[in-house]
């Protein structure tokens, strides 16, 4: 069985760039599946940040894009977020999530999620 | 973006009664290689989503087939046959055919 886990700082200053990791267990990275990100607000609900594939091939969410860098480490198995110039719009609980697409198109195993709070 | 619209947003249910929720695309979801990317979620309290339904109606992996999905285009609809008292959260519909994949504002469900 798949699990995912987020970690990283729980709080981040404005204008700062927020920098968070997904440990995955029971599987690699390097298989044919897409490692994503969605956040989830009170203000917006849940959002689809973007994924990474393990060739380095992205997709990310264009409303965030100019902002968003994901990344992989293979040796770690692990997978990573960043976001840059934080404002206190981008406080969420972020998950780490599994994609599959082929015939499928979904994100079947999420982490247990990480709130990340933006206040100086 | 395609927008996701759910109603109701709220649906008090009797337990062992059925639960029904709406859900329609502002585009239509028939992907170019002729499959609808649409997807279920359930969200219990303070727990991560969990897939419930793919492709419109596929039940994924363990979960109890008194949740069904349907629908076609931009109407689908999820029902839960009857509730029991662990179906109490809030469930998504989600889009994967077009980039950003986007999600429906919720249906919270719970016991009257």
């Amino acid at each position: 069985q798949v699990q995912l886990q987020e970690s990283g700082p729980g709080l981040v200053k404005p204008s700062g760039t927020l920098s968070l990791t997904c440990a995955v267990s029971g599987g690699s990275i390097i298989s044919s599946y897409w490692w994503g990100w969605v956040r989830q607000s009170p203000g917006k609900g849940l959002e689809w940040i973007g994924e990474v594939y393990h060739s380095g091939s992205t997709h990310y969410n264009a409303a965030l894009k100019s902002r968003v860098t994901m990344s992989l480490d293979t040796s770690k198995n692990h997978f990573s977020l960043r976001l840059n110039s934080v404002t206190a719009a981008d406080t969420a609980i972020y998950y780490c999530a599994r994609a599959l697409y082929g015939d499928y198109h979904y994100l079947d195993y999420w982490g247990q999620g990480i709130l990340v709070t933006v206040s100086s | 973006d395609v927008v996701m619209t759910q109603t109701p947003l709220s649906s008090p249910v009797t337990l062992g009664q059925p639960a029904s929720i709406s859900c329609r695309s502002s585009q239509s979801l028939v992907h170019s290689d002729g499959n609808t990317y649409l997807s279920w979620v359930q969200q219990r309290p303070g727990q991560p989503p969990r897939l419930l339904i793919y492709k419109i109606s596929n039940r994924f992996s363990g979960v109890p087939d008194r949740f069904s999905g349907s629908g076609a285009g931009t109407d689908f609809t999820l029902k839960i046959s009857r509730v029991e008292a662990d179906d109490v959260g809030i469930y998504y519909c989600m889009q994967a055919t077009q980039y950003p994949w986007t999600f429906g504002q919720g249906t919270k469900v719970d016991i009257k």
